[in-house]
């Protein structure tokens, strides 16, 4: 399996909490990602990383956040949870190489009662 | 803009048996790749088949295989011998292969279902 880890795998929050979600991948890829997938539907890229210290927004907006200090690292933030942002999160990385696959961690399901 | 549509929700088969999932695409690219990722249930998401639109010979990885058609924007996978661990929601996935795209787009998925 890919040495991709995220944490909480589960979390129910009460509206307007701040949230973080975890991603650390040990294999040293360049490339990070957050996809967000509701139930039966297709994953929607909400950010990504180059690098240390780059962040982009991806195709569906997004009121989370991201940072990327580390290579390693790369959190996503809910500022103040609502119900809408309730769905599951996954996380990725890839190398640098063209055809280099994604390697998703086992995801973090969020519910904001 | 790219589309992937996987026009079958579920799909169940014999195990043991052969089972196709189907996939089109939508793009004015020539030079992109094509992915199925599998997720079996609570599980990571995992890589199952690649294929880079350049090479005309059809991908395969042991029991899996696709059928590429590029003319036709399609990218079917074929599961041959079907196990009780391939049971899991399937996803076809599109990139463009120019530096920089880092859009991967995905279809709806399938979930295949295998009787024992």
């Amino acid at each position: 399996e890919a040495d991709i880890y995220q944490t909480p795998r589960y979390l129910v929050i009460g509206t307007g909490k701040k949230i973080t979600l975890e991603c650390s991948q040990t294999m040293g890829h360049d490339k990070m990602y957050w996809y967000q997938q509701d139930p039966g539907m297709e994953l929607h890229l909400i950010h990504y990383s180059y690098g240390v210290n780059s962040t982009e927004k991806g195709d569906l907006s997004s009121e989370s956040t991201v940072s990327r200090i580390r290579t390693e690292h790369f959190p996503l933030t809910l500022e103040s949870a609502r119900p809408s942002h309730t769905s599951q999160y996954l996380c990725a990385s890839r190398p640098s190489k063209a055809t280099g696959e994604l390697f998703f961690g086992e995801g973090s399901r969020l519910t904001v009662l | 803009a790219q589309t992937v549509t996987q026009s079958q929700p579920e799909m169940s088969v014999q195990e043991a048996e052969t089972v196709t999932l189907s996939c089109t695409y939508d793009t004015s690219e020539s030079d992109y790749y094509l992915f199925w990722y599998k997720q079996p249930p609570s599980r990571q998401m995992i890589l199952v088949i690649r294929q880079e639109a350049y090479k005309q010979q059809n991908a395969t990885e042991n029991r899996f295989s696709v059928n590429f058609q590029k003319a036709a924007k399609s990218f079917s996978l074929k599961i041959s011998d079907s196990q009780l661990g391939d049971a899991a929601m399937y996803f076809c996935a599109y990139r463009i292969s120019n530096f920089g795209n880092e859009k991967l787009t995905f279809g709806t998925g399938t979930r295949l279902t295998i009787i024992p």
